[in-house]
């Protein structure tokens, strides 16, 4: 079982639309979460942190963390065709960060 | 601030020629990760480092590559005797804390390896 499950997609959402990305993963043990957006050909970018239950609201992104259901999701309110990208979920766990193989995201005008 | 920088930014080696990868963290982050990311496929685990310390090394084959951070100086992913397996976008990643901390990695440019 991968440490980091994500639908590859891929996903598409009208410009204005909420765009809903999906991670689970296995180590009931995992204390920090994250969301990278990585552009084709580019590193990946930190875009959210979440480390407790709940929600975690940073402009247009909001994280949500159920640590009971082991389930991360990243929404992204208004999307813009600039957030088309592959969305990476990562989970460090240890001494390790494990990244999911991302969600490709396309936004259309 | 200067962020993570890695170079080369490309890297096209020969079968069995030796490829090193170097990575400077972002100002007053001590710990390091690198990881290899195939096409279409997720980034991968290889090392983690601080100062003249390797921590885990668990993910990087244990023939061929090599890691460091010197006390003075970047890190250094060392690959001896390169295959055409070894062919990947190498991304080194930067943290202010370990993994007690608040531990947000910011990742570097990459290098892409190429081996002809």
């Amino acid at each position: 079982q991968k440490e980091v499950e994500q639908n590859s997609g891929p996903l598409s959402v009208p410009e204005g639309a909420i765009a809903s990305l999906n991670c689970t993963y296995s180590d009931r043990g995992s204390q920090s979460f994250f969301w990278y957006r990585q552009y084709s050909g580019k590193s990946p970018e930190l875009i959210m942190s979440i480390y407790s239950n709940g929600d975690k609201e940073d402009g247009r992104f909001t994280a949500q963390l159920n640590k009971a259901s082991q389930y991360v999701s990243l929404l992204i309110r208004d999307s813009q065709p600039s957030d088309s990208a592959t969305y990476l979920c990562a989970i460090h766990t240890g001494n390790q960060f494990y990244f999911g193989t991302g969600t490709s995201l396309t936004v259309i005008p | 601030n200067a962020g993570v920088m890695q170079n080369p930014r490309h890297l096209v080696r020969r079968r069995g020629q030796e490829a090193r990868l170097r990575c400077s963290p972002m100002k007053g982050h001590s710990h390091v990760y690198w990881y290899r990311q195939l096409p279409e496929e997720g980034l991968k685990f290889m090392v983690y480092l601080q100062k003249e310390n390797i921590i885990d090394e668990s993910g990087m084959p244990k023939e061929r590559f090599s890691a460091e951070f010197p006390k003075e100086g970047p890190s250094i992913l060392r690959i001896q005797q390169v295959v055409r397996g070894d062919s990947a976008a190498y991304f080194c990643a930067s943290s202010p804390f370990g993994p007690q901390g608040i531990n947000e990695q910011y990742f570097g440019p990459g290098t892409r390896l190429t081996v002809t």
